[in-house]
C-alpha cells in the first residue's frame, strides 16, 4: 500500500524554524517527484513546494521563496521541509504528496499541523 | 500565483447532477491538459478524483466526469449521493514560477 506519513509540525513562535518529515512507502520513492501542501484553518489547499525525483528541480511559491527549503533523501524514502522566519500565515496543515504524473498529486499524507503564535 | 475561481458552493439533491466550474488563465488551465480535481470530506487528506482534465483513477466512480473548454474547466458529478458531500478542489499546472495552482474550493452540499 502507498502510504505517505507526515511529522514534526507543533507550535512555535514567529520567526522560528521547524523542519518537516515526510516519511514513504508503498512504492519506488527515488522515481516519483514530491510535493508540500498546505491549508490554512477554514480555507482552500496552497501548493508550497516541489523537487523533482533527483533533487535537481524544486520550485517554491512567492509566499515561502527564501524561507521554505524543500530536499529529500532517497536512500531514507523520506521528504523534508525546512522552514525559516516562521510567520503567523503559515499555520496550516502540511500535506506532503506524490507527483502522479505531471503536476497530479496522488496521494497524499495525513497531513501535519503547524501552529505560529506567541 | 493567483488561485483558479470556483464558486464558493453549490448544492443539489440525491440523484441530481451538479457542475463545478474552475476559471484560470491561458497560462494554466487554458494552456494545458492538466486540469486535476481533488475531493475532500472534513479532517481528511484530498483524494484525487479526475486528472489530465478527464481521466478517472482506478476506483474512481464513473459518476464524476470531468471536460474543460477554453480556460474553464468542469466537474460534474451526477446521480448525486449522500457521501458526495465534501469540499472539491481543481488544480492545474502552470506556466509560471509555480508548478500547480489550485482552485479557492467549493463545498458541494447534497439536501
Amino acid at each position: 500500500e502507498v502510504q505517505l506519513v507526515e511529522s514534526g509540525g507543533g507550535l512555535v513562535q514567529p520567526g522560528g524554524s521547524l523542519r518537516l518529515s515526510c516519511a514513504a512507502s508503498g512504492f519506488t520513492f527515488s522515481s516519483y517527484g514530491m510535493n508540500w501542501v498546505r491549508q490554512a484553518p477554514g480555507k482552500g489547499l496552497e501548493w508550497v513546494s516541489y523537487i523533482s525525483s533527483g533533487s535537481s528541480s524544486v520550485y517554491y511559491a512567492d509566499s515561502v521563496k527564501g524561507r521554505f527549503t524543500i530536499s529529500r533523501d532517497n536512500a531514507k524514502n523520506s521528504l523534508y521541509l525546512q522552514m525559516n522566519s516562521l510567520r503567523a500565515e503559515d499555520t496550516a496543515v502540511y500535506y506532503c504528496a506524490r507527483v502522479l504524473t505531471l503536476s497530479v498529486l496522488e496521494p497524499w499524507g495525513q497531513g501535519t499541523l503547524i501552529t505560529v503564535s506567541s | 500565483q493567483s488561485a483558479l475561481t470556483q464558486p464558493a458552493s453549490v448544492s443539489g439533491s440525491p440523484g441530481q447532477s451538479i457542475t463545478i466550474s474552475c476559471t484560470g488563465t491561458s497560462s494554466d488551465v487554458g494552456g494545458y491538459h492538466y486540469v486535476s480535481w481533488y475531493q475532500q470530506h472534513p479532517g481528511k487528506a484530498p483524494k484525487l478524483m479526475i486528472y489530465d482534465v478527464s481521466d478517472r483513477p482506478s476506483g474512481v466512480s464513473n459518476r464524476f466526469s470531468g471536460s474543460k473548454s477554453g480556460n474553464t474547466a468542469s466537474l460534474t458529478i451526477s446521480g448525486l449521493q449522500a457521501e458526495d458531500e465534501a469540499d472539491y478542489y481543481c488544480s492545474s499546472y502552470t506556466s509560471t514560477s509555480a508548478y500547480v495552482l489550485f482552485g479557492g474550493g467549493t463545498k458541494l452540499t447534497v439536501l
